[in-house]
């Protein structure tokens, strides 16, 4: 069974630092695109970041672009997100999703989700 | 950027009956659009992926339509368990783009 388990979330001052950290199991990591999605109370979906099966190309949105870095461990099935310089517009629920396929970035498998809150 | 538009924001039906929802592309994506549905508490599920393939488990009482600029989720004799918040998601150029949700209400 494909699972993703996504940790890594608490409570952090502005300006402060995370790491998300998503362990992959049930199917061939190192053969998916994979992506982190966030959801902000009571809001929608928004894509953050993308990254491609090597880990040579990585994606990511106007909003955290230049804070955050996306990475992954293909040797441990991990994917990774270092946020930096944290805002209260990040506070939201953290999804790690594995895409389609490898080049196609619909996202057939959700994590349960890790709360990012910032706040002082 | 490609902004995704969903309409209506909030779909009133019976049970038993087809809701029908739309998906508009800024610019032309060609198929590449998803559907997803998302109840409270929980992480969304992919229910379409290039624009018309159903995936894995999805009841066939889904379809999607479309192609370029315009999209449509239909979901055929409404069950009390597709009452929930639907998403497009449009996958063909970067940033990703999700649309803003159509919420699908029991009337």
């Amino acid at each position: 069974e494909v699972q993703l388990s996504d940790s890594g979330g608490r409570l952090v001052q502005p300006g402060g630092s995370l790491r998300l950290s998503c362990a992959a199991s049930g199917f061939m990591f190192k053969n998916y695109a994979m992506a982190w999605v966030r959801q902000s109370p009571g809001k929608g979906l928004e894509w953050v970041s993308g990254i491609t099966v090597s880990g040579s190309d990585t994606f990511y949105a106007d909003s955290v672009k230049g804070r955050f870095t996306i990475s992954r461990d293909n040797s441990e099935n991990k994917l990774f997100l270092e946020m930096n310089s944290l805002r209260a517009e990040d506070t939201a629920l953290y999804y790690c999703v594995k895409a389609g396929s490898s080049v196609y970035f619909h996202f057939d498998k959700w994590g349960q989700g890790t709360v990012v809150t910032v706040s002082s | 950027e490609t902004v995704m538009t969903q309409s209506p924001a909030t779909l009133s039906v019976s049970p038993g009956e087809t809701g029908t929802l739309s998906c508009r592309a800024s610019q032309s994506i060609g198929s590449k659009l998803a559907w997803y549905q998302q109840k409270p508490g929980q992480a969304p599920r992919l229910l379409i992926y290039g624009a018309s393939v159903r995936a894995t488990r999805v009841p066939d009482g889904f379809s999607g339509s479309g192609s370029g600029t315009e999209f449509t989720l239909t979901i055929s004799s409404l069950q009390s368990e597709d009452f929930a918040v639907y998403y497009c998601q449009q996958y063909n150029d970067w940033p990703l783009t999700f649309g803003g949700g159509t919420k699908v209400e029991m009337k």
